[in-house]
């Protein structure tokens, strides 16, 4: 079974401090991993995938296959960072099914 | 172009209803799935519609339902509402193949069971 796990519900920091949102997953297997972002009252939007390799609003995110993690991280937070932030895996057989994380809350306080 | 298209946006039920809610995918998508969000479970895939096709299916009891359209257009149907089936109803359209295509996500229809 698949399973994306975000160990901290909330995550509260200063601006300009780094920031890292922990996500760990299960499956046996190579998934795609991303990162998904719900700020307030907006609709959940993709901010990153790991076959990107890009980075989103300074935000990074690697995939570490041997740890099994797929950790969000950006050097300096900002004010506008503050959202619900989601780990989802999509599994070998692809499709449009995602398994999510329940999320962590980052705010970022001035 | 226009994204991800829910209707209603909110809408409250009776226990024992049965509620109807649709989702219009980005024009040229079609993959529909839909998700169901709440503050304890968090999201969680129902199920996924491709070319009229149910193809995967979640860990939902069979009161949950849907269907998709020749046009990709999808709906889902709740019936015998209950109270813990009150949650924001999440639709998600890609272009539908293997890995590799971005799911885009609609703001969503607030359902309350009272």
């Amino acid at each position: 079974a698949q399973r994306v796990t975000q160990p901290e519900k909330l995550l509260s920091v200063f601006k300009g401090a780094p920031v890292e949102l922990k996500c760990n997953y299960s499956y046996s297997g190579s998934p795609e991993l991303f990162w998904y972002v719900q700020y307030s009252r907006q609709r959940l939007q993709l901010l990153l995938r790991h076959i990107s390799r890009e980075s989103i609003k300074g935000f990074t995110a690697d995939l570490n296959k041997g740890e099994t993690s797929f950790h969000l991280k950006k050097p300096f937070a900002q004010e506008e960072d503050s959202a619900m932030y989601y780990c989802a895996l999509r599994g070998l057989s692809g499709y449009s099914t995602l398994t999510f994380g329940k999320g962590t809350m980052l705010l970022v306080s001035p | 172009k226009a994204g991800v298209t829910q209707t209603p946006r909110y809408l409250i039920k009776t226990r024992g209803q049965q509620v109807t809610l649709s989702c219009s995918p980005i024009s040229g998508h079609r993959s529909v799935s839909w998700y169901q969000q709440t503050p304890g479970q968090g999201l969680q895939f129902l199920f996924e519609y491709f070319s009229e096709t149910q193809r995967n299916k979640g860990n939902f009891p069979g009161r949950f339902s849907g269907r998709q359209f020749s046009n990709s257009r999808s709906e889902m149907n709740v019936s015998t509402l209950e109270l813990g089936d009150s949650a924001l109803y999440l639709c998600a359209s890609s272009l539908g193949g293997q890995n590799g295509n971005t799911i885009y996500f609609g703001e969503g229809s607030w359902l309350t069971v009272v």
